[in-house]
């Protein structure tokens, strides 16, 4: 089966300074990534995707890379901000989700 | 965009007891739903998948008659927890899906649930 896994548990960045949170995966079959954001108490907000055919994609102030020959994919937020603050998960997409373990983003002031 | 709601958000619930929880899609058809469950500085471990008109498939080392699902319709679908104990207690999160693969599921706010 799917496992998917993180390198770090807590990331703790200075506000204005960009994030990178990691992630690896197992199945080089998986071919649709996911990152979400978890504030405390509330369920998972989606990110950004990714599909393999793809090794970069941007949004607003996040970037998402996908390294399919190292099952890596990675989630950069450029000027962390104290919202930012939350629990981010990847995930790989198929006929059901799987999650990593979680990152914990602490923006300090 | 696409709107799960759950309810209710928090519960608490004395030993023996059960418990209902509801998933609800509210702009769209969700042939298939997925209920989470979260303990704390965990992450999502997915219990079961519901499906629209059929009975829900669930992971292994779930038990299916002490955590009732039923998706009767295309809009709700309900998690029951029966007979809850103390170790029941965590934080339960329903997804809905509309009926393809490779899809990013929208979330519920999710349901924290206490026995007591």
């Amino acid at each position: 089966g799917e496992s998917v896994g993180l390198h770090l548990p807590t990331l703790s960045v200075q506000e204005g300074d960009n994030s990178i949170i990691n992630c690896a995966y197992s199945n080089s079959a998986s071919d649709y990534f996911i990152w979400y954001k978890q504030e405390s108490g509330k369920g998972p907000q989606f990110i950004i995707d990714i599909r393999s055919n793809m090794d970069k994609r941007q949004g607003q102030r996040v970037t998402v890379l996908l390294n399919k020959t190292v099952k890596h994919l990675s989630l950069q937020i450029a000027a962390t901000q104290p919202g930012d603050s939350a629990v981010y998960f990847c995930a790989v997409s198929g006929n059901k989700l799987t999650f990593g373990g979680g990152t914990r983003v602490l923006v300090k002031p | 965009g696409a709107v799960v709601s759950q309810h209710p958000s928090r519960v608490i619930c004395k030993s023996g007891t059960s418990v209902k929880i509801e998933c609800r899609s509210l702009d769209f058809q969700a042939t298939t739903m997925f209920w989470y469950r979260q303990f704390p500085k965990q992450s999502l471990m997915l219990m079961a998948t519901s499906n629209e008109g059929s009975k829900a498939t669930y992971e292994q080392g779930v038990e299916k008659d002490k955590f009732l699902i039923n998706h009767a319709s295309l809009t709700l679908s309900t998690l029951t927890v029966t007979s809850a104990h103390p170790e029941d207690s965590s934080f339960y999160i329903c997804s809905a899906g509309q009926g393809r693969t490779n899809y990013g599921y929208t979330f519920g706010s999710g349901t924290r649930l206490t026995v007591v």
